[in-house]
């Protein structure tokens, strides 16, 4: 299985500032189709997961764009510019070049 | 508007079965592929099974293989798990998501199951 490892952010994290989530692949997501099968999702506390990026970097439909998504074949970064109180959460990270993994997530807090 | 809708939830003993229904609309059902994935109190989100938009591939966590089974009803635009051999580690969230091109865009708001004497 491909293990996804997420850091951790500087919690909490002051209303406005930026804040970037890492997210590290054991084996890389490039599929020889040119796209990278890492996404993103942010879990709203009692919420169900919602799509923020898919494929590394294009953003879910009513995504806001203070939410951009990076990376190489293995190391990606969900990027949250200004953040704001709904963007308070757990965030994961998750690939589907193989059989569906996600990280074990990334608690975002707001100060 | 996309919904997705689980039920057949509950508390069981170890060892007994359930099966979980997850009802859908506001999509043609038969043209995407479904998913259940699963999220144990308190932990992250655990993968546990896929079949595709006609049922010709089916896929499973190895650590829900030949115990649980997914399958789906297109008439009835419901998606299924059949969970069997239930164990305490099976004790979770357990959400219905469709998947389009390999990312998952809907999910249902989850069905609890609890495992337990």
């Amino acid at each position: 299985d491909i293990v996804m490892t997420q850091g951790a952010l500087p919690n909490p994290v002051p209303s406005g500032e930026s804040a970037s989530i890492t997210c590290q692949s054991s084996k890389s997501l490039l599929h020889s189709n040119g796209k990278t099968y890492l996404n993103w999702y942010l879990q709203r506390p009692g919420q169900s997961p919602q799509l923020l990026i898919y494929w590394m970097s294009t953003r879910a439909s009513g995504v806001s764009d203070r939410f951009s998504g990076s990376g190489s074949g293995t190391d990606f970064t969900l990027k949250i510019s200004s953040v704001e109180a709904e963007d308070v959460g757990v965030y994961y990270c998750q690939q589907f070049l193989e059989y569906p993994t996600f990280g074990a997530g990334t608690k975002l807090e707001l100060k | 508007e996309v919904q997705l809708v689980e039920s057949g939830g509950g508390l069981v003993q170890p060892g007994r079965s359930l099966k979980l229904s997850c009802l859908a609309s506001g999509f043609t059902f038969s043209n995407y592929g479904m998913n259940w994935i699963r999220q144990a109190p308190g932990k992250g989100l655990e993968w546990v099974a896929s079949i595709s938009s006609s049922s010709s591939y089916i896929y499973y966590a190895d650590t829900v293989k030949g115990r649980f089974t997914i399958s789906r009803d297109n008439a009835k635009n419901t998606l299924y798990l059949q969970m069997t051999s239930l164990r305490s580690e099976d004790t979770a969230l357990y959400y219905c998501a469709r998947h389009e091109l390999r990312y998952f865009d809907y999910w249902g708001q989850g069905v609890m199951v609890t495992v337990s004497s």
